[in-house]
Formats: C-alpha cells, structure tokens, sequence
C-alpha cells in the first residue's frame, strides 16, 4: 500500500522560509495535500494540489511536486510564530483513505 | 454551516471497559472517516463509512468496530480496552468522491485508558 513519509521536525526563525518534505510511494496517487494540527486541535486543510500540477501558490503557501521522484514540498514564507504546528501531507490514491505522513513539527523562534 | 462535531471532547476509562466515540459529519457528507493518532505513530486509518456500509478497515483489531446511522453520523466502538488505546480519535468526513475536497476533520476525542 501507499507509503508516507516526512521529518520530523523542522526549527526556523521567524521570518525566514520553512520548507517541509514529503515523499510517496504510490506513482497512481492523484491528490495530495496539507493539513495543520493546532495544539489540541483536529486538522485543518491548508492547500491540496492535483497530480497534473507541478506548483500551487496559495498567499504565503507554495506546494511543489515532482511527480518522477515521488517528492510533495510545502514552502511557507515569512514563517510566523503562529505558523508553529504540526503538518501532515496526505495522499489520495483512488477508492481509498487518505493516507497520512506521520507528520513534521515546525518551530518557529522568535 | 457547522463543522464535524465530536463528543465527547475527552474520556477516561479503566482497562477492560468498553468505549463509545460519536461523530457527526457535514450536512450533505456522506462519507466518515475515523483515524487513530497515538503519539508518535501519526494518523493510523481505523474505519471508513459510507451510506450506512463499511467501504474499507484499518490494521486494527476486531475489537474497534463502530457504525454508520441513516442520518450519516457515526459511533466508533472499542471493547476490551488496553492501556496502548489511549489516544487522540479523530472523526473525518468527505463528500462520496473523497479525494477531490479533501476530508474535513473535528476536533477529536482524546481517550485515556488507566
């Protein structure tokens, strides 16, 4: 089955760039996504990105994929100290669950 | 609109009991998702509903079971509960043609085995 995987955890200082990794197993997946875990919270859908796609622009949201090397990158710029969470990427592969990443947990310093 | 309500927000039960997890999903979703997140392990598939029917299962013992009501919400049932079941339980749900929009998630129930 499909197989995700990211780092763990990703530190940066406030206003600088985060980018986040995130690489796949299955070459049929057709959606993939970015979810947000708040301290205490459910996730929330940041941005997703079809499989015909290579770059998605969302304000301060940037998705990458590269489809040959099975590779999904989140860039989030000018990161901010609410920016610290944790991010999932998910990936949908057909007529089953998302699968999810087991998720990269970003420090932001002030 | 109201988002996917869960219930209750947090549980405490002793080894051996029994646990009961409520969901309601979006109006107009038909689909209910339930995931398992322990710490560390990530979002772990538990069950997939959808129009009543179980579509798909998670590598999870046949002690987690739960069901799909007319009205589309959901309860996650675990028996015989284990120390290792104390975890975070978050409830999705989608439109049928889930990967399109994505799953829309509560904010879980956090359940504590002592």
């Amino acid at each position: 089955g499909e197989d995700v995987e990211q780092s763990l955890f990703l530190s940066v200082r406030e206003g600088d760039s985060s980018v986040i990794n995130c690489t796949y197993t299955d070459s049929s997946s057709t959606y993939l996504y970015w979810y947000k875990q708040e301290p205490g919270a459910g996730l929330q859908l940041l941005t997703y990105i079809f499989s015909n796609m290579d770059m998605k622009q969302d304000q301060r949201l940037t998705v990458l994929l590269n489809k040959k090397d099975k590779h999904l990158s989140l860039r989030i710029a000018d990161t901010q100290t609410g920016d610290s969470a944790i991010y999932f990427c998910a990936v949908y592969s057909g007529n089953t669950p998302l699968v999810f990443g087991k998720g990269t947990r970003l420090s932001v310093i002030a | 609109e109201a988002g996917v309500t869960q219930s209750p927000t947090h549980l405490i039960k002793t080894r051996g009991q029994q646990a009961t997890l409520r969901c309601s999903p979006i109006s107009g979703h038909t689909s209910v998702y339930w995931y398992q997140q322990a710490l560390g392990l990530g979002l772990q598939f538990l069950l997939w509903y959808d129009e009543g029917e179980e579509r798909n299962r998670g590598n999870f013992p046949p002690r987690f079971s739960g069901r799909q009501f007319p009205n589309y919400s959901s309860e996650l049932n675990v028996n015989a509960l284990e120390l290792e079941d104390s975890a975070l339980y978050l409830c999705a749900s989608s439109i049928r043609t889930g990967g399109l929009y994505g799953y829309t998630f509560g904010s879980g129930t956090r359940l504590t085995v002592v």
